[in-house]
């Protein structure tokens, strides 16, 4: 089994639309949390950390669960330029980050 | 500011032939880390540097061999290419605080016939 585990997709929405992709981790000692953003052969950017408290940049709303172990990534009004596939990244310690194997987003006009 | 650099970008290398990838970073962070990434497959930690002359191995280190001489380059190497090898490889840069993101570089396209 997998450390952290995204749902592949792809996810298919139109502009505008709402969607939500989750990632759910087994370590419980996990301490750190990200979403990133890898479009189509780049490098990953980090889109946004994840806060025990939820987390909001614009469009962006994060979400930590850690009883559950799990991290969600709302994104409202797609735009086409949100196509893009996400990583869920959880860090085990300083050095120690596991990455999923991503969710890919495509938005249609 | 290029950021993180990776040479070269793409690369073809026969099962048995060696070769050095190179990062070079000019954030001055402390902490550099080399990644592969497989098709579904997060990106896996090979080996990581946490300052000039030290290294240590991550979660895929088997076969890889790293140096940092200096604070702004790390070197991946390796010795004996194996087609398992082939992969898209990314090399990462943080400062000191721990919560730090890391920054990419644009990536190694290496594949091992």
């Amino acid at each position: 089994r997998k450390e952290v585990e995204q749902d592949p997709g792809p996810f298919n929405v139109p502009e505008g639309a709402t969607v939500a992709f989750n990632c759910t981790y087994s370590n419980s000692a996990s301490q750190s949390f990200f979403w990133y953003r890898q479009d189509c052969r780049k490098e990953p950017k980090l889109l946004m950390s994840v806060y025990s408290s939820g987390n909001e940049d614009g469009r962006f709303t994060a979400q930590l669960n850690r009883a559950s172990q799990y991290i969600s990534l709302l994104i409202r009004d797609s735009k086409l330029s949100d196509s893009a596939t996400y990583l869920c990244v959880v860090g085990r310690g300083a050095h120690d980050m596991r990455f999923g194997a991503g969710t890919r987003l495509t938005v249609k006009p | 500011n290029a950021g993180v650099t990776q040479t070269p970008k793409f690369r073809v290398l026969k099962t048995g032939q060696s070769m050095t990838l190179l990062c070079a970073q000019d954030m001055n962070h402390e902490y550099m880390y080399w990644y592969r990434q497989d098709p579904g497959m997060g990106l896996r930690l090979i080996h990581y540097s946490v300052g000039e002359g030290t290294t240590a191995k991550g979660e895929v280190p088997d076969g890889y061999n790293v140096s940092r001489l200096k604070k702004q380059n790390f070197l991946l190497g390796l010795e004996s290419a194996a087609p398992s090898q082939t992969s898209v490889y990314f090399c990462a840069s943080k400062r000191l605080a721990e919560t730090d993101t890391q920054y990419f570089g644009p990536g190694t396209r290496l594949t091992v016939l």
